[in-house]
């Protein structure tokens, strides 16, 4: 079935520092999402990226969509302590209208 | 308020009990959905609605039963033929067509000893 791996598993920065997820699909995807989850909480999302290659910013935060549509990554630039949390990125694979299948995670640990 | 309402929070089960979790969201949203959440291993996807009345086998449903008798509601049964129950359980649902944005529940913390 359809695998979403994401990587790293962890990282911890400082504040200041920037910061990459990746996300990768043993499948075609007809979109990925994001999405943030803080500790305690539960996932809120945060963008869609659709077309091949497009690239999305929301004010400290990239998030690129490959080119095959099997992959994507976000980046944060300069974290700070409120980048806390979880990043998943979600697809729904090409062909099937409603399976959401979620990445692996990577929690990010920001500090002083 | 709209919004995606489990309950409850914290749950403690004993070991061989069945225990239904409830999800109930007053979004008007289709689609509905079941994950599982454990430390280092993301999301898995249990179970998944698209309609009233119609549901399909997510990556890791066995052990579990859910119903969508009415649009609102989907809730899970976990049995006593889950193996390792103890985990944390998200409800989202979505509109449920083509590209749209998935809202999740507060989520409930399965304790079974």
């Amino acid at each position: 079935g359809q695998q979403v791996m994401q990587i790293p598993q962890y990282q911890h920065v400082q504040e200041g520092e920037d910061f990459t997820t990746y996300c990768n699909s043993s499948t075609t995807l007809s979109n990925i999402q994001w999405y943030k989850q803080r500790p305690g909480g539960h996932p809120v999302f945060l963008i869609q990226l659709v077309k091949s290659g497009e690239v999305k910013k929301q004010k400290r935060l990239t998030f690129q969509f490959g080119e095959a549509k099997k992959n994507s990554s976000l980046h944060i630039t300069a974290t700070q302590t409120t980048d806390v949390g979880t990043y998943f990125c979600a697809g729904l694979k090409t062909g099937t209208a409603s399976k959401l299948t979620f990445g692996t995670g990577t929690r990010l640990q920001v500090t002083l | 308020d709209g919004g995606i309402t489990q309950s409850p929070k914290y749950l403690f089960r004993k070991e061989g009990q069945n225990v239904t979790l409830s999800c109930e969201q007053n979004l008007n949203h289709d689609a509905m959905y079941w994950y599982r959440q454990d430390p280092g291993q993301g999301l898995r996807l249990i179970y998944y609605s698209q309609i009233v009345n119609d549901f399909q086998k997510g990556d890791i449903a066995e052990g579990y039963s859910v119903s969508r008798e009415k649009k609102e509601s989907f809730p899970l049964t976990v049995t006593s033929a889950q193996k390792n129950p103890t985990a944390f359980y998200l409800c989202a649902s979505r509109i449920g067509d083509g590209n749209t944005e998935a809202f999740f529940g507060q989520g409930t913390r399965l304790t079974v000893v």
